[in-house]
């Protein structure tokens, strides 16, 4: 496989549920970044991993917990959402997190539905 | 505070040219991009411009003006794969990348 991998592409949850996404890119990309994207909003930047490390945490709740086992996957832990977290969750990937062009590729999202 | 101005949607003709704008109020300016994005898949980067002027990449082309904070994305020869999202987004002086809401693009035969 090639790219930026999302999974599950669609998910469904109660508020009390907890459930992970993953992304998985196959670039040799240093950097990984969760974003959410909200209908006519600008993108949110929630996470950013430089090699392995999280560089950055932009006042995300709690309730959204990552993981960066290595420098190819990136998780997101849900617990306890609230139905405003309903939005479609990006994940990219760049060579790294530094001044370089620093083009972003993205996985497809995983469209998160809270109920 | 940071702002990425463009229009919320547009509407074009088949074959016809289109004129994306964006404009923007940042910190600083490390560069800017457009990427673009059809429903239900990943935004794909299209453009970077840094210096001042045109930069053109076959059909599509990307202008920029720091002196006016003002970006434009230039269509032509529409085809109807070209209607999606297009994704406007600058670096400011930390190297974040600052977003706009991005422009739903109509083609219409």
């Amino acid at each position: 496989e090639t790219g930026v991998t999302q999974t599950p592409r669609h998910l469904v949850m109660g508020m009390t549920n907890k459930k992970s996404l993953k992304c998985e890119q196959h670039l040799g990309h240093n950097a990984m970044y969760w974003y959410k994207q909200s209908a006519k909003k600008p993108l949110e930047l929630m996470f950013v991993y430089n090699f392995k490390e999280q560089t950055e945490n932009n006042s995300v709740p709690s309730r959204f917990s990552p993981e960066c086992p290595n420098s190819s996957h990136l998780f997101l832990h849900l617990h306890t959402l609230q139905p405003e977290d309903s939005a479609l969750y990006l994940c990219a990937s760049s060579q790294d997190g530094g001044s370089g062009a620093n083009v972003l590729t993205f996985g497809a999202g995983s469209r998160l539905t809270v109920l | 505070g940071q702002n990425i101005d463009q229009p919320t949607e547009m509407t074009a003709t088949e074959g016809a040219i289109v004129q994306i704008n964006c404009t923007y109020q940042t910190s600083g300016f490390n560069g800017l991009f457009w990427y673009q994005q059809h429903a239900g898949e990943a935004p794909t980067f299209l453009s970077y411009n840094v210096l001042d002027g045109l930069e053109e990449k076959g059909r599509f082309s990307s202008f920029l003006s720091r002196s006016k904070g003002y970006s434009y994305l230039l269509l032509k020869e529409l085809q109807m794969k070209d209607s999606a999202s297009y994704l406007c987004a600058v670096r400011d002086s930390n190297y974040q990348l600052i977003w706009g809401a991005g422009t739903k693009l109509i083609i219409k035969p």
